[in-house]
C-alpha cells in the first residue's frame, strides 16, 4: 500500500487559516469516511484532532475542521496561533482493512 | 484515564529480532484493537499492525512476513516481533489504541526509540 500524498509544508501568519490536503485513492480515503489526522509537537507523540473525516474528539479546538471531497481529504485550521507549529499526519482505512498514514506536512507559523 | 508504555531493548543487531511490549494501565485491553506504529528519524509515521484483544491481527503487507503482534489480556499487554531487522527498521516505535470497528488512534505511548546496529 502507498502513503498517502501530502505537502511537505505549509505556513501561514497568526490569525490567518491555512488548509492541508491528503490525497489518496478509491481504496482508502475516496472509498470510506474514516480519515482521522493527527498533530505531532517535535519529541511528542502523535495526538488525534479529527476523526471519521469531520469530527473532533473532546478537548480538540474548534480551529480543526475537516472535509473531504473524492480522493481527497482536507484539514482546515482557522485563527493560527504560534502553538500549532506543529507536523501534521492524515490516516486512513484501505479496502484490505489496513491503515495507512500521510508522510506528514509541516506547519510553519511566521 | 488509559495509558500506554512502550518498552524493551534500545539497541538491537542486524538480522536478529526487535522485540516490544505495550502495557496499558488504567483501562482494561477489551474490546478494543490495538496498533504498533513506527517512525524512522526525520520520517514520517507507518502502521506496522494491529491485534483484536480476541488475537486476530492484520499487519501492513510490506512489513507481513517479518511481523508478529501478541496480546497477553492476562498481564494487559501486548507485543510485537520483527524479525531480521536491518538498519532500515531503525525507529521510534509507538503502541496506539483503537475502538473496535473505529479508524483512529487514541490514545499514543511515548513512543520508544529502536536502533539497529552492530
Amino acid at each position: 500500500q502507498s502513503a498517502l500524498t501530502q505537502p511537505a509544508s505549509v505556513s501561514g501568519s497568526p490569525g490567518q487559516s491555512i488548509t492541508i490536503s491528503c490525497t489518496g485513492t478509491s481504496s482508502d480515503v475516496g472509498g470510506y469516511n474514516y480519515v482521522s489526522w493527527y498533530q505531532q509537537h517535535p519529541g511528542k507523540a502523535p495526538k488525534l484532532i479529527i476523526y471519521d473525516v469531520s469530527n473532533r474528539p473532546l478537548g480538540v479546538s474548534n480551529r480543526f475542521s475537516g472535509s473531504k471531497s473524492g480522493n481527497t481529504a482536507s484539514l482546515t485550521i482557522s485563527g493560527l496561533q504560534a502553538e500549532d507549529e506543529a507536523d501534521y499526519y492524515c490516516s486512513s482505512y484501505t479496502s484490505i482493512n489496513t491503515r495507512v498514514f500521510g508522510g506528514g506536512t509541516k506547519l510553519t507559523v511566521l | 484515564q488509559v495509558q500506554l508504555q512502550e518498552s524493551g531493548p534500545g539497541l538491537v543487531k542486524p538480522s536478529e529480532t526487535l522485540s516490544l511490549t505495550c502495557t496499558v494501565s488504567g483501562g482494561s485491553i477489551s474490546p478494543y484493537s490495538w496498533s504498533w506504529i513506527r517512525q524512522p528519524p526525520g520520517k514520517g509515521l507507518e502502521w506496522i499492525g494491529y491485534i483484536y484483544y480476541s488475537g486476530s491481527t492484520n499487519y501492513n503487507p510490506s512489513l507481513k512476513s517479518r511481523v508478529t503482534i501478541s496480546v497477553d489480556t492476562s498481564k494487559n499487554q501486548f507485543s510485537l516481533k520483527v524479525s531480521s531487522v536491518t538498519a532500515a527498521d531503525t525507529a521510534v516505535y509507538y503502541c496506539a489504541r483503537s475502538p473496535i470497528a473505529r479508524n483512529w488512534f487514541d490514545p499514543w505511548g511515548q513512543g520508544t526509540l529502536v536502533t539497529v546496529s552492530s
